[in-house]
């Protein structure tokens, strides 16, 4: 079974520190995304990565950047954690290294971001 | 641009009854795969069904069915005999051309004993 393994479960930081959610894959995924879940909005992709370097923008990367320079691992990066970006943060990998394939995605439980 | 709509925010309803998930998508593409994904409490999304735009056959898995229906852009998810482990947030996706994978904002359904 894939497991996809986020570091916390629950965090609670301050505005403007640097945060860093931590995600590890064990399948030897080459895709791995980042989403945020919110009340009423669903998930939204912050930031995806075909492969290990390799990084692009998804729909809603402001104050985020992103970290791949190991397969099996993609860390999200607050630069300075504003309270906006509380939230859910769910990371997710597929076996695949194409556009628009139909893989499904294997998520993590979450990291339960609260910003004060 | 693509785009999956689940009207129903949330439903509720008693053990043993059937349910229906609605699900709307438009794409302008000829080829796409639609999902189904199932988030209960502990948080973790799991992947219940994918079907492409190919296949328009019903399936049924347990108390589980799928109808995918491209005339009228829907993939509605059936749980027939509801149980309370049934109780979760339901989010159906869309994946289509060279576009990442399009979330709909879910439906919470809750199962009463």
């Amino acid at each position: 079974d894939v497991k996809v393994t986020q570091s916390s479960r629950y965090l609670v930081k301050r505005t403007g520190e640097k945060v860093f959610l931590e995600c590890v894959q064990d399948m030897d995924h080459e895709n791995m995304f980042w989403y945020r879940q919110d009340p009423g909005l669903g998930l939204r992709l912050i930031y995806f990565s075909y492969d290990v370097k390799m990084k692009e923008k998804g729909d809603i990367p402001e104050g985020y950047s992103v970290s791949r320079e190991k397969k099996e691992r993609f860390s999200l990066i607050l630069e300075s954690a504003s309270t906006n970006q509380t939230s859910m943060y769910l990371c997710a990998s597929r076996n695949t290294g194409e556009i628009g394939d139909n893989s499904p995605l294997h998520f993590g439980n979450g990291t339960r971001l609260t910003v004060t | 641009a693509q785009k999956v709509t689940q009207a129903q925010t949330e439903i509720s309803v008693v053990e043993k009854e059937d349910v229906t998930l609605d699900c709307v998508y438009e794409t302008r593409d000829t080829t796409y795969y639609l999902f189904w994904y199932k988030q209960p409490p502990s948080g973790e999304l799991v992947f219940l069904i994918r079907r492409n735009s190919f296949d328009e056959q019903n399936e049924i898995s347990g108390r589980y069915s799928w109808n995918f229906q491209k005339s009228t852009s829907s993939f509605n998810f059936t749980i027939t005999a509801s149980q309370v482990v049934d109780s979760a947030v339901y989010f159906c996706a869309l994946n289509s051309g060279y576009s990442t994978l399009t979330f709909g904002k879910g439906t919470m359904l809750l199962v009463s004993p």
